[in-house]
C-alpha cells in the first residue's frame, strides 16, 4: 500500500535560519506528491506539488523536488519567518483513485 | 467567502448522542471526503464521494455513515459518539487536474466528546 514517513517534530528554529522537513514514501505506483501547511486554527493549505519525477514545487520560498530514485519528497526553505510557524503534511496521492496518504505532520515554530 | 465551509467549528456532545458535521462548497468539485486528525497520526481518511451518486468507504469508517445530499454538501455522521472520535475533522473537495488530484480543506470542526 502507499504510505508517508515524515521528519517527526518539533521543530524550533532561530528566524533566517534554514529549514528542511524530510519526507519519504512508499507507493504501489506513480504518485502525485504534496506539501501541506496548517497554521494555527485553521484548515490545511496547499503548499506546493509535484507530479513527475525531477519536477521541483515552489512557493513562499519553499521547495521540494520530486525524488524517485530515493523516493523522497524533502521541503527546504533557505531563511524562515516567525509566518512560517506551523504544522506541515507531507502527502501522496495515487494516480488510480487520487486518494491523499498523509504524514503523521511536523511542527515547525520559529522564533524571533 | 471561503469555499468550503463547515458547520459547527466546535461542538461538545456527550456519549451516545447523534452528531452531524455539515460540508458545503462553492468550487463546483464533484470530489468531496471526510478526514479526522489525531495528534501524531496525521490525517485519516473516514469516507469519500466521486459524485453524488457515489460513497466510498475510507480507512476509518467504523461509527460513522455519509450522506451526498447534493454535488455541495456532503455530511458526516456519528450515529452514537464515544469519547475515542474526540478529534478534528476536516472536509476537502478536489477536480482532477491533468495527472492530478489536488484536495482543498475547510477550515475544521472539532468534536469533543464527553
Amino acid at each position: 500500500g502507499n504510505s508517508v514517513t515524515q521528519m517527526e517534530g518539533p521543530v524550533t528554529l532561530s528566524e533566517e535560519a534554514f529549514l528542511t522537513i524530510n519526507c519519504t514514501y512508499t507507493a504501489t505506483g506513480y504518485p502525485s506528491l504534496f506539501w501541506y501547511v496548517q497554521y494555527p486554527g485553521e484548515g490545511l493549505q496547499l503548499l506546493l506539488k509535484a507530479t513527475k519525477a525531477d519536477d521541483k514545487g515552489s512557493n513562499k520560498g519553499f521547495e521540494a523536488t520530486y525524488r524517485k530514485e530515493t523516493t523522497s519528497f524533502h521541503l527546504e526553505k533557505g531563511s524562515v519567518q516567525v509566518s512560517d510557524s506551523a504544522v506541515y503534511f507531507c502527502a501522496l496521492s495515487d494516480r488510480g483513485d487520487y486518494k491523499l496518504s498523509f504524514g503523521a505532520g511536523t511542527t515547525v515554530t520559529v522564533r524571533a | 467567502d471561503a469555499d468550503v465551509t463547515q458547520t459547527p467549528r466546535n461542538r461538545i456532545t456527550k456519549t451516545g448522542k447523534r452528531i452531524m458535521l455539515e460540508c458545503s462548497q462553492t468550487k463546483g468539485h464533484d470530489r468531496m471526503y471526510w478526514y479526522r486528525q489525531d495528534p501524531g497520526l496525521g490525517l485519516r481518511l473516514i469516507y469519500y464521494s466521486f459524485d453524488v451518486k457515489d460513497i466510498n468507504k475510507g480507512e476509518i469508517s467504523d461509527g460513522y455513515s455519509v450522506s451526498r445530499q447534493a454535488q455541495a454538501k456532503f455530511s458526516l455522521s456519528l450515529e452514537s459518539a464515544i469519547p475515542n472520535q474526540t478529534a478534528l475533522y476536516f472536509c476537502a473537495t478536489s477536480v482532477i487536474q491533468g495527472k492530478s488530484d489536488t484536495q482543498y480543506f475547510g477550515p475544521g470542526t472539532r468534536l469533543t466528546v464527553l
